[in-house]
């Protein structure tokens, strides 16, 4: 069964630049649509915007559009999440899911958490 | 973007109760519509995908209903490990989008 496993919590300076990382473990998801979403304490999770690896296509949120920036890499099963220009506001924690072609996110990652203070 | 609004936003109930859940899209979504279950610290876990498919290994007391605009999701005999918060999330167009969330807490 693939996992997906991401890295450790971050904190970072606002303006600063925060790069999270995916790994699938147990199996590959090249195939996959990878989304990124994230979770402000005490809020609804949001949609940032996804691969597919396979055919190297991205889509994002027009919300953080210009600041994210999702990449992968085949050869070790991992996906990236790059936001940039960081703000308070980004603190949050951040999610990986999987999403098997038009489908609901079946796995996800354990979360990252991500504080952005001065 | 489609908004998700959910009702409500919180819901006291006691073990054994049957509860639902109401989701609506600000525009038609066709079946395109998932439910969600988190608990405190977790990542949200997929209990229904296509509006009323039961994803493998949920419990059978959960189900989901619903196409266009109006969904609903109903527990039909509240267990203990039920009581979290719970989100629809349409997945028909870009940018995907979530309902804001029923906390399901005891009565």
């Amino acid at each position: 069964q693939v996992q997906l496993v991401q890295s450790g919590a971050e904190m970072k300076k606002p303006g600063s630049s925060v790069k999270v990382s995916c790994k699938a473990s147990g199996g590959t998801f090249t195939s996959y649509a990878i989304s990124w979403i994230q979770q402000a304490p005490g809020q609804g999770p949001e949609w940032m915007g996804d691969i597919v690896p396979f055919f190297g296509t991205t889509n994002y949120a027009q919300r953080f559009q210009g600041r994210v920036t999702i990449t992968a890499d085949e050869s070790s099963n991992t996906v990236y999440m790059e936001l940039s220009s960081l703000k308070s506001e980004d603190s949050a924690m951040y999610y990986c899911a999987r999403a098997v072609g038009i489908g609901a996110f079946d796995i996800w990652g354990q979360g990252t958490m991500v504080t952005v203070s001065s | 973007d489609i908004q998700m609004t959910q009702s409500p936003s919180t819901l006291s109930a006691s073990v054994g109760d049957r509860v639902t859940i109401t989701c609506r899209a600000s525009q038609s979504i066709s079946i395109w519509l998932a439910w969600y279950q988190q608990k405190p610290g977790k990542a949200p876990k997929v209990l229904i995908n296509k509006a009323s498919s039961l994803e493998s290994g949920v419990p059978s007391r959960f189900s989901g209903s619903g196409s266009g605009t109006e969904f609903a999701l109903t527990i039909s005999s509240l267990q203990p490990d039920d009581f979290a918060t719970y989100y629809c999330q349409q997945y028909k167009t870009y940018a995907y989008t979530f309902g804001q969330g029923t906390k399901l807490e005891l009565k």
